[in-house]
């Protein structure tokens, strides 16, 4: 699976946008781009993932550029409970192969500010 | 539903001593996967079973073995526990290939 590449921290205010860049120059065509978060003590938490489409759901919006190799995962509305470590995975389409291995990074330490 | 339910939550061991950890995923998940967390490693890849098959491991020495049973729910055992062993490990579970992966809250083992 590819490497990804996060700035180590970032702060945001509370309430305005958090975006969280993420390089993966090395991406393949099959391989998607994942976001996880970890609360601190907390199991890692599913975000959104997506291949080369902009994605949408409920907690974020996923911004992939239009070569792949790089993506923006925004917090529309920051709140104090987004505090946490973002992590940026990319991983293989595994339909044919069945393997959940996830490779995490760093991360990024997002701290938001009141 | 319930998510994934990893037990015991705390747990002291002492060196050379063994451990079993339990995994019981999201039900209607057949993959499951555990992970190490270290200050200084990270996050860390363990194994990964679907269908009480391991289908794919990490880089981790033999004294770290897995088992699932037929209903899904999973074990890791850790045989002689060294003080490196300490550590929060994490079971994921995912319905099906290609489909994210919802963690527990881990099992948090300290090895005096």
């Amino acid at each position: 699976d590819a490497k990804t590449t996060q700035p180590p921290s970032m702060d945001c205010a509370e309430g305005r946008a958090a975006n969280l860049p993420c390089n993966h120059s090395t991406i393949s065509g099959n391989e998607y781009v994942y976001w996880y978060r970890q609360i601190h003590s907390q199991g890692p938490q599913y975000i959104i993932h997506g291949l080369k489409n902009n994605e949408t759901n409920e907690m974020a919006s996923l911004i992939i550029t239009e070569d792949r190799k790089s993506s923006t995962l925004i917090l529309p509305h920051a709140t104090l409970r987004d505090t946490a470590v973002y992590y940026c995975i990319v991983r293989v389409d595994r339909s044919n192969f069945g393997n959940e291995k996830l490779t995490f990074g760093t991360g990024t330490r997002l701290t938001i500010i009141p | 539903k319930a998510g994934v339910t990893q037990t015991p939550r705390y747990l002291i061991k002492t060196r050379g001593q063994q451990v079993t950890l339990s995994c019981s995923p999201i039900s209607g998940h057949r993959s499951v996967s555990w992970y190490q967390q270290t200050p200084g490693q990270g996050l860390q890849f363990l194994f990964e079973y679907f269908s009480e098959t391991q289908r794919n491991k990490g880089n981790f020495p033999g004294r770290f073995s897995g088992r699932q049973f037929s209903n899904s729910r999973s074990e890791m055992n850790v045989s002689t526990l060294e003080l490196g062993d300490s550590a929060l490990y994490l079971c994921a579970s995912s319905q099906d290939v290609n489909t994210e992966a919802f963690f527990g809250q881990g099992t948090r083992l300290t090895v005096v």
